[in-house]
Parts: structure tokens; C-alpha cells; sequence
């Protein structure tokens, strides 16, 4: 069974940084992309980054590009998104979602969610 | 960067109706869309990839239409679990953006 667990989340100031890890379980770790979709309070989704399996593709969305870096350890099985600089317009629910090849951008597992406050 | 949109933002439908669900984008992307369910404090799940193929798992009353720019999600007949809030994704090219989403709430 294929399971996500996102970690590193809680309240930061402005300016601040935050590194949230994903450790991913139930699937062959390295032959599937992964990206960190996030959601505002009360709003809709917004892909943030994406990173293929072997790690040598990373896409980022324009509002967090140069801020955030996306990384994965296929050793460890774990994915991560390091956020610096952050701003009030970042807090939101983090969560990791699993892609069903390696980059098509079709996320079929997501993880609970990590919540990342920005104050 | 190709921008989503759907229509409606909110509809109340009763148990047993036919509802549809339109989504547009910027530009022309094939079939590479993609359909998710999020219910309340939950994580979405996805129920339907490349605009019309059914995820393993997901009832046969979803179903989902289109291609080029214009694609809709239909739910033949309202049932009690599907009240949520429904988005659509393309996945033509990054960044990967979701539509605003469609709440479906009981009339």
C-alpha cells in the first residue's frame, strides 16, 4: 500500500525557513516523480514543484521559484522542499503527491498534508 | 503559463441528479487533463487522468469529456459521498495548474 508522510511543517517568520520532508513507502521509490502541491486556507490547490525520479528534472511554479528548492534521496526514500525566504502568501497545507510514471503529472497518492504558517 | 477555469464555482444539487462541471484553458491541450475530488479536511484524490480514463476504484456514474480546450466532469446521479469540491488539473505542461474548483453542496 502505497503511503505518504510529510513532516517539517509549523509556524515561521517572515523571512524564515522550513524544511518539510516526505518519506514515501509502498511503491519502487525511484521510478516515480513526486511534487509538493499546496493549499491556502480556505482556497484551491497550487502545484508548487515537481522533481522526476531520478531527480534530474525539477520544475518550479513561478511564485516560489528561487525561494524554494526541491530534492529527493532515493536511498532514503524521502522527498523535501526547502523554503527560504518565506512570506505570509506561503502559509498553507504542504502536501506530497505521488505521480503514476516518472513525470506526467497525474498525481494518484497524496500524502495527510503538512501545515506551514507564516507570521 | 496555461491558466484553468471552471464553471460553475458552486452548485446544490440533490441525491440522484445529473450534474456537469466545465473546465477551460488558456490554450489547447489535447486530452491532458485531469479530474480530482477533494473532500472537507481531506487530501484530493484523483478520479479520472488524460480527460476521460476512470482511476481503478473510482464509480462508473463519474465520467469525464473533451479535448483541445474545453472539458467537462459528469456525475450521472448524485450520491451522499460525493458532495466535495472538484478540480481540474492539466498536466499538458509545468507548472502543472489546477482550475479554481467547483464546490458541490446539497440543495
Amino acid at each position: 500500500e502505497v503511503h505518504l508522510l510529510e513532516s517539517g511543517g509549523g509556524l515561521v517568520q517572515p523571512g524564515g525557513s522550513l524544511r518539510l520532508s516526505c518519506a514515501a513507502s509502498g511503491f519502487t521509490f525511484r521510478t516515480h516523480a513526486l511534487s509538493w502541491v499546496r493549499q491556502a486556507p480556505g482556497k484551491g490547490l497550487e502545484w508548487v514543484s515537481g522533481i522526476s525520479g531520478s531527480g534530474g528534472s525539477i520544475y518550479y511554479a513561478g511564485s516560489v521559484k528561487g525561494r524554494f528548492t526541491i530534492s529527493r534521496d532515493n536511498s532514503k526514500n524521502t522527498l523535501y522542499l526547502q523554503m527560504n525566504n518565506l512570506r505570509a502568501e506561503d502559509t498553507a497545507v504542504y502536501y506530497c503527491a505521488k505521480d503514476d510514471t516518472n513525470y506526467g503529472g497525474n498525481f494518484d497518492y497524496w500524502g495527510q498534508g503538512i501545515l506551514v504558517t507564516v507570521s | 503559463d496555461i491558466q484553468m477555469t471552471q464553471s460553475p464555482s458552486s452548485l446544490s444539487a440533490s441525491v440522484g441528479d445529473r450534474i456537469t462541471i466545465t473546465c477551460r484553458a488558456s490554450q489547447s491541450i489535447s486530452r491532458h487533463v485531469n479530474w480530482y475530488q477533494q473532500k472537507q479536511g481531506k487530501a484530493p484524490n484523483l478520479l479520472i487522468c488524460a480527460a476521460s480514463d476512470l482511476q481503478s476504484g473510482v464509480p462508473s456514474r463519474f465520467s469525464g469529456s473533451g479535448s483541445g480546450t474545453d472539458f467537462t466532469l459528469t456525475i450521472s446521479s448524485l450520491q451522499p459521498e460525493d458532495f466535495a469540491t472538484f478540480y481540474c488539473q492539466q498536466n499538458y505542461s509545468t507548472p502543472f495548474a489546477f482550475g479554481p474548483g467547483t464546490k458541490v453542496d446539497i440543495k
